[in-house]
């Protein structure tokens, strides 16, 4: 039973277009979400967070909304760059903060073409 | 400053054969955390370390996995024996402590294919 879902396997954007990554999740105790981005051959990097308390965090181009009754969050990417192509993972903790067993989505390939 | 260190990079074995992964996490993070990833899927934990203690290990298949993390830094995985089930990316991640949103570090992982 996936408690983090990411419905989409990949996502196609033209550069300088914005890339909007989908997660749902079912579990309300869920406090504490977070998107990892991959690079083949490499580990997962962290890249932005949000807490339950908030509906929306920004930094830099990469801004994560938090929709706590639709059990929802999106991560979007403005403007799309071919750097960013790589796999996103949405990441969710019952114990606050980014500590403890984080569970994560299957993630969604994002291919940023020039 | 340096990364999450693991080695190897890749692994192949055969089914029943026991292997070891090694992970030396950022200098000075506290907590240590080893993840399973199957291909297609997202990481899965299988084992926190808070210093050289074991925080969670629920998700750990104990009967033939196990961990250690002996004084506090470096840490290896074990499999013994491994099945076909077991190919995966080994992934170590390290964190500052265990409290606050500091984030999960990753390193680069070992794949281990079981023929």
């Amino acid at each position: 039973d996936q408690q983090v879902k990411q419905n989409s396997p990949s996502l196609s954007v033209q550069e300088g277009r914005i890339s909007i990554l989908n997660c749902d999740y079912t579990n309300s105790m869920f406090d504490y979400f977070l998107w990892y981005k991959k690079y083949p051959a490499e580990g997962p990097t962290f890249l932005i967070s949000i807490s339950s308390i908030k509906d929306k965090n920004e930094d830099g181009r990469f801004t994560v909304f938090l929709n706590k009754s639709a059990k929802h969050l999106s991560l979007h990417i403005v403007p799309s760059q071919p750097g960013d192509s790589a796999v996103y993972f949405c990441a969710a903790n019952l114990y606050g903060g980014s500590q403890g067993n984080l569970i994560f989505g299957k993630g969604t390939k994002l291919s940023v073409k020039p | 400053e340096a990364g999450v260190a693991q080695s190897p990079r890749y692994k192949i074995i055969e089914k029943r054969q026991s292997v070891a992964f090694w992970c030396n996490p950022i200098s000075g993070h506290a907590t240590l955390y080893w993840y399973q990833q199957i291909l297609g899927q997202g990481p899965k934990l299988l084992i926190q370390f808070q210093n050289n203690g074991v925080v969670d290990d629920s998700q750990l298949p104990k009967d033939r996995f196990s961990a250690e993390r002996l004084k506090g830094v470096d840490s290896t995985l074990k499999i013994q024996p491994a099945k076909l089930e077991d190919s995966a990316v080994y992934l170590c991640a390290s964190s500052l402590d265990a409290g606050g949103n500091q984030p999960q570090h990753f390193g680069d992982g070992t794949r281990l294919s079981i023929l």
